[in-house]
Protein backbone atom coordinates (compact mmCIF):
# COMPACT_ATOMS: atom_id res chain seq x y z
CA UNK A 1 0.00 0.00 0.00
CA UNK A 2 1.00 3.60 -0.71
CA UNK A 3 2.52 5.59 1.97
CA UNK A 4 4.70 6.10 4.45
CA UNK A 5 6.38 3.59 6.37
CA UNK A 6 8.45 3.97 9.80
CA UNK A 7 10.45 1.33 11.41
CA UNK A 8 10.31 0.44 14.16
CA UNK A 9 6.83 0.74 15.69
CA UNK A 10 8.52 0.68 19.07
CA UNK A 11 12.10 0.72 20.49
CA UNK A 12 13.50 0.93 24.22
CA UNK A 13 17.20 2.22 24.49
CA UNK A 14 19.10 3.26 27.93
CA UNK A 15 20.28 6.76 28.24
CA UNK A 16 23.62 7.28 25.66
CA UNK A 17 22.64 4.91 23.36
CA UNK A 18 22.09 5.74 20.38
CA UNK A 19 19.90 5.01 17.17
CA UNK A 20 18.19 5.55 14.19
CA UNK A 21 14.62 5.89 12.79
CA UNK A 22 13.68 5.01 9.59
CA UNK A 23 11.21 6.82 7.35
CA UNK A 24 10.24 5.74 3.84
CA UNK A 25 7.53 7.13 1.22
CA UNK A 26 6.22 5.58 -2.37
CA UNK A 27 4.37 9.03 -3.15
CA UNK A 28 7.52 10.79 -5.06
CA UNK A 29 6.71 13.23 -2.40
CA UNK A 30 9.39 16.27 -2.84
CA UNK A 31 9.10 16.79 1.39
CA UNK A 32 9.61 14.87 4.35
CA UNK A 33 9.34 15.65 8.47
CA UNK A 34 10.05 14.59 11.52
CA UNK A 35 7.74 15.78 14.57
CA UNK A 36 7.68 14.54 17.89
CA UNK A 37 4.34 13.60 20.27
CA UNK A 38 4.29 13.60 24.32
CA UNK A 39 1.62 13.31 26.02
CA UNK A 40 -1.07 16.18 26.46
CA UNK A 41 0.83 17.97 23.54
CA UNK A 42 0.42 18.24 19.72
CA UNK A 43 3.47 17.53 17.11
CA UNK A 44 6.37 19.55 17.38
CA UNK A 45 8.70 19.91 14.38
CA UNK A 46 12.26 18.32 15.00
CA UNK A 47 13.58 18.88 11.32
CA UNK A 48 12.61 18.53 7.88
CA UNK A 49 13.56 18.07 4.22
CA UNK A 50 12.22 20.62 2.09
CA UNK A 51 13.85 18.54 -0.74
CA UNK A 52 16.13 15.79 -1.54
CA UNK A 53 19.91 17.23 -0.88
CA UNK A 54 18.60 19.78 1.67
CA UNK A 55 17.32 19.17 5.49
CA UNK A 56 16.30 22.42 8.11
CA UNK A 57 15.66 22.56 12.24
CA UNK A 58 12.23 22.60 13.03
CA UNK A 59 11.15 23.62 16.30
CA UNK A 60 12.65 21.22 19.10
CA UNK A 61 15.92 19.53 17.41
CA UNK A 62 17.95 19.40 19.75
CA UNK A 63 19.99 16.13 20.78
CA UNK A 64 18.87 15.65 16.69
CA UNK A 65 20.40 14.60 13.29
CA UNK A 66 18.80 13.75 10.01
CA UNK A 67 20.09 12.24 6.79
CA UNK A 68 17.80 12.94 3.52
CA UNK A 69 19.17 9.67 2.08
CA UNK A 70 17.79 9.68 -1.17
CA UNK A 71 13.74 11.14 -2.64
CA UNK A 72 12.25 8.27 -0.27
CA UNK A 73 14.00 8.14 2.37
CA UNK A 74 14.54 10.27 5.37
CA UNK A 75 16.10 9.15 8.74
CA UNK A 76 16.31 10.48 12.35
CA UNK A 77 19.19 9.51 14.43
CA UNK A 78 19.19 9.91 18.03
CA UNK A 79 23.25 9.68 19.14
CA UNK A 80 22.81 10.03 22.66
CA UNK A 81 19.81 8.69 23.80
CA UNK A 82 18.07 11.26 27.07
CA UNK A 83 15.34 10.19 29.14
CA UNK A 84 13.33 13.81 27.75
CA UNK A 85 13.72 12.11 24.24
CA UNK A 86 10.74 9.23 25.40
CA UNK A 87 8.39 10.39 22.50
CA UNK A 88 6.19 9.16 19.76
CA UNK A 89 7.65 10.07 17.00
CA UNK A 90 6.05 10.44 13.17
CA UNK A 91 7.57 11.02 9.89
CA UNK A 92 5.17 12.48 7.66
CA UNK A 93 5.66 13.50 3.59
CA UNK A 94 4.26 16.02 1.45
CA UNK A 95 3.97 17.18 -2.23
CA UNK A 96 5.69 20.67 -1.58
CA UNK A 97 7.29 22.05 0.63
CA UNK A 98 4.69 24.74 1.20
CA UNK A 99 1.54 21.83 1.85
CA UNK A 100 -1.56 22.58 0.04
CA UNK A 101 -4.55 20.72 -0.39
CA UNK A 102 -3.21 17.55 0.27
CA UNK A 103 -1.41 19.17 3.71
CA UNK A 104 0.63 15.73 5.48
CA UNK A 105 0.55 11.94 5.06
CA UNK A 106 1.57 10.73 8.30
CA UNK A 107 3.50 7.15 9.09
CA UNK A 108 2.20 5.35 11.99
CA UNK A 109 4.70 6.20 14.39
CA UNK A 110 7.44 4.81 16.48
CA UNK A 111 6.81 4.93 20.45
CA UNK A 112 10.26 5.64 21.47
CA UNK A 113 11.00 4.98 25.59
CA UNK A 114 14.37 6.21 27.06
CA UNK A 115 14.97 4.66 30.67
CA UNK B 1 6.40 32.25 17.89
CA UNK B 2 2.91 31.83 15.87
CA UNK B 3 0.47 29.71 17.90
CA UNK B 4 -2.42 27.67 17.98
CA UNK B 5 -4.78 27.09 20.84
CA UNK B 6 -7.38 24.50 21.57
CA UNK B 7 -9.07 25.80 24.47
CA UNK B 8 -11.15 22.55 25.12
CA UNK B 9 -8.48 19.43 26.36
CA UNK B 10 -11.73 17.44 26.26
CA UNK B 11 -15.31 17.10 24.90
CA UNK B 12 -18.03 14.27 25.06
CA UNK B 13 -20.81 13.75 23.22
CA UNK B 14 -23.61 11.54 22.47
CA UNK B 15 -23.75 9.19 19.56
CA UNK B 16 -26.06 10.66 16.91
CA UNK B 17 -25.77 14.08 18.72
CA UNK B 18 -23.55 17.11 16.85
CA UNK B 19 -20.26 18.86 18.21
CA UNK B 20 -18.12 21.48 17.87
CA UNK B 21 -14.31 21.76 18.13
CA UNK B 22 -12.95 24.74 18.45
CA UNK B 23 -9.81 26.54 17.61
CA UNK B 24 -7.52 29.62 16.99
CA UNK B 25 -4.54 30.61 15.40
CA UNK B 26 -2.65 32.98 14.64
CA UNK B 27 -0.46 33.61 11.01
CA UNK B 28 0.55 36.69 9.46
CA UNK B 29 0.08 35.15 5.86
CA UNK B 30 -3.39 36.25 3.72
CA UNK B 31 -3.76 32.85 2.17
CA UNK B 32 -3.02 29.63 3.97
CA UNK B 33 -4.29 25.83 4.09
CA UNK B 34 -5.64 24.83 7.23
CA UNK B 35 -5.87 21.28 8.58
CA UNK B 36 -7.98 19.45 11.14
CA UNK B 37 -6.32 15.67 12.02
CA UNK B 38 -8.02 12.75 13.70
CA UNK B 39 -5.69 10.71 15.89
CA UNK B 40 -7.89 7.21 16.98
CA UNK B 41 -6.37 5.01 19.65
CA UNK B 42 -4.28 3.59 16.61
CA UNK B 43 -2.08 6.36 16.67
CA UNK B 44 -2.76 6.81 13.07
CA UNK B 45 -2.89 10.53 11.99
CA UNK B 46 -5.64 10.74 9.45
CA UNK B 47 -6.76 14.13 7.43
CA UNK B 48 -10.27 14.94 8.74
CA UNK B 49 -11.02 18.45 6.69
CA UNK B 50 -8.95 21.10 4.80
CA UNK B 51 -9.83 24.74 4.35
CA UNK B 52 -8.19 27.42 1.81
CA UNK B 53 -7.68 30.60 3.83
CA UNK B 54 -8.85 32.45 0.16
CA UNK B 55 -12.06 30.31 -0.21
CA UNK B 56 -14.90 32.61 1.97
CA UNK B 57 -17.17 29.11 1.83
CA UNK B 58 -16.84 26.59 4.89
CA UNK B 59 -15.29 23.07 3.91
CA UNK B 60 -17.67 19.94 4.41
CA UNK B 61 -16.36 16.64 4.16
CA UNK B 62 -19.63 14.58 4.75
CA UNK B 63 -20.41 14.66 8.34
CA UNK B 64 -17.32 16.96 9.26
CA UNK B 65 -17.53 20.77 8.43
CA UNK B 66 -15.74 23.57 9.39
CA UNK B 67 -16.47 26.92 10.84
CA UNK B 68 -14.10 29.22 9.24
CA UNK B 69 -13.76 32.97 10.49
CA UNK B 70 -10.95 34.32 8.72
CA UNK B 71 -10.78 37.59 10.45
CA UNK B 72 -10.89 36.40 14.44
CA UNK B 73 -8.37 33.30 12.56
CA UNK B 74 -10.83 31.21 14.23
CA UNK B 75 -11.19 27.62 12.82
CA UNK B 76 -13.76 25.40 14.60
CA UNK B 77 -14.61 21.54 13.32
CA UNK B 78 -18.44 20.58 13.93
CA UNK B 79 -18.83 16.99 13.47
CA UNK B 80 -22.82 15.96 12.76
CA UNK B 81 -24.41 12.99 13.68
CA UNK B 82 -21.39 11.86 16.15
CA UNK B 83 -20.34 8.08 15.33
CA UNK B 84 -18.43 5.66 18.05
CA UNK B 85 -15.73 5.34 15.45
CA UNK B 86 -15.64 9.50 16.14
CA UNK B 87 -13.96 8.89 18.97
CA UNK B 88 -10.27 10.17 19.10
CA UNK B 89 -7.95 12.97 19.71
CA UNK B 90 -8.19 15.73 17.41
CA UNK B 91 -5.76 18.30 16.37
CA UNK B 92 -5.94 21.72 14.29
CA UNK B 93 -3.14 22.32 12.16
CA UNK B 94 -2.75 25.75 10.88
CA UNK B 95 0.04 26.50 7.92
CA UNK B 96 2.50 27.60 10.06
CA UNK B 97 4.61 31.09 8.01
CA UNK B 98 7.35 32.86 9.41
CA UNK B 99 11.15 32.85 9.97
CA UNK B 100 12.73 29.48 9.63
CA UNK B 101 9.46 27.74 9.51
CA UNK B 102 7.76 28.94 6.96
CA UNK B 103 5.36 26.64 4.81
CA UNK B 104 4.87 24.06 7.87
CA UNK B 105 2.52 22.79 9.62
CA UNK B 106 1.97 23.35 13.56
CA UNK B 107 -0.32 21.61 15.62
CA UNK B 108 -2.62 22.47 18.47
CA UNK B 109 -2.67 20.50 22.19
CA UNK B 110 -5.16 18.72 20.75
CA UNK B 111 -8.96 17.50 22.08
CA UNK B 112 -9.80 14.23 23.48
CA UNK B 113 -13.40 13.73 21.97
CA UNK B 114 -15.32 10.86 23.57
CA UNK B 115 -18.23 9.61 22.07
CA UNK B 116 -21.29 8.02 24.07
CA UNK B 117 -23.63 5.24 22.95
Amino acid sequence: NAGVTQTPKFQVLKTGQSMTLQCAQDMNHNSMYWYRQDPGMGLRLIYYSASEGTTDKGEVPNGYNVSRLNKREFSLRLESAAPSQTSVYFCASSSQALPGQDGYTFGSGTRLTVV
Amino acid sequence: AQTVTQSQPEMSVQEAETVTLSCTYDTSESDYYLFWYKQPPSRQMILVIRQEAYKQQNATENRFSVNFQKAAKSFSLKISDSQLGDAAMYFCAPRRDGGTSYGKLTFGQGTILTVHP
